[in-house]
């Protein structure tokens, strides 16, 4: 069975600082997808990130990085530059290769403060 | 915005009573599936419809069912609710199965209350 942790409740940085958000994972499988969502008040489901299993270069989007170390099944979301808009709740998931759905870890707040 | 669109954005229901909630996939979409997110949880995987069928089911009991339909909008009903099934529920679409990079499109879920 796969399973996502995020240890990080909640979480506060400051305006145009760099944030890590913490993400590990277990699976079996060997071919999976990671993801990263971000939700806020509204509750829409925004995606932001993905990371294949295979990919040996750690993904990248705008502002948003994914820190991916296979070994130690972590998948970390970086955000540089934080800014007001980023505060929201943001899950990590993953995916296996049948795509049937997905396993979403238990959420982090971002606060980003002015 | 994502183009899927639920219906309604908020409900109250009495305990035992029956509920439909109501997707609209993007277009060119044919794979729907649902969530439910409980208070300050994760969303749990429900169920998923491909083509029309039921694809997959999460840990649900079957008083959760589901529909899709031939222009792949979807609908989940609930029977007998339950106080603990007050969540805000999240439907998803995409395009296929077993595609490993396809992103999933969420809609704004609907938040149900059971009292």
């Amino acid at each position: 069975a796969q399973k996502i942790t995020q240890t990080q409740p909640g979480m506060f940085v400051q305006e145009k600082e760099a944030v890590t958000l913490d993400c590990t994972y277990d699976t079996s499988d060997q071919s999976y997808g990671l993801f990263w969502y971000k939700q806020p008040s509204s509750g829409e489901m925004i995606f932001l990130i993905y990371q294949g299993s295979y990919d040996e270069q750690n993904a990248t989007e705008g502002r948003y990085s994914l820190n991916f170390q296979k070994a130690r099944k972590s998948a970390n979301l970086v955000i540089s530059a934080s800014q007001l808009g980023d505060s929201a709740m943001y899950f990590c998931a993953m995916r296996d290769n049948y795509g049937q759905n997905f396993v979403f870890g238990p959420g982090t707040r971002l606060s980003v403060l002015p | 915005e994502t183009g899927v669109t639920q219906s309604p954005t908020h409900l109250i229901k009495t305990r035992g009573q029956q509920v439909t909630l109501r997707c609209s996939s993007q277009s060119g979409h044919n794979t729907v599936s649902w969530y439910q997110q409980a208070l300050g949880q994760g969303p749990q995987f429900i169920f998923q419809y491909y083509r029309e069928e039921e694809n997959g089911r999460g840990n649900f009991p079957p008083r959760f069912s589901g529909l899709q339909f031939p222009n792949y909008s979807s609908e989940l009903n609930v029977n007998a609710l339950e106080l603990d099934d007050s969540a805000l529920y999240l439907c998803a679409s995409s395009w296929g199965t077993g595609r490993k990079n396809t992103e999933a499109f969420f809609g704004q879920g609907t938040r149900l209350t059971v009292v």
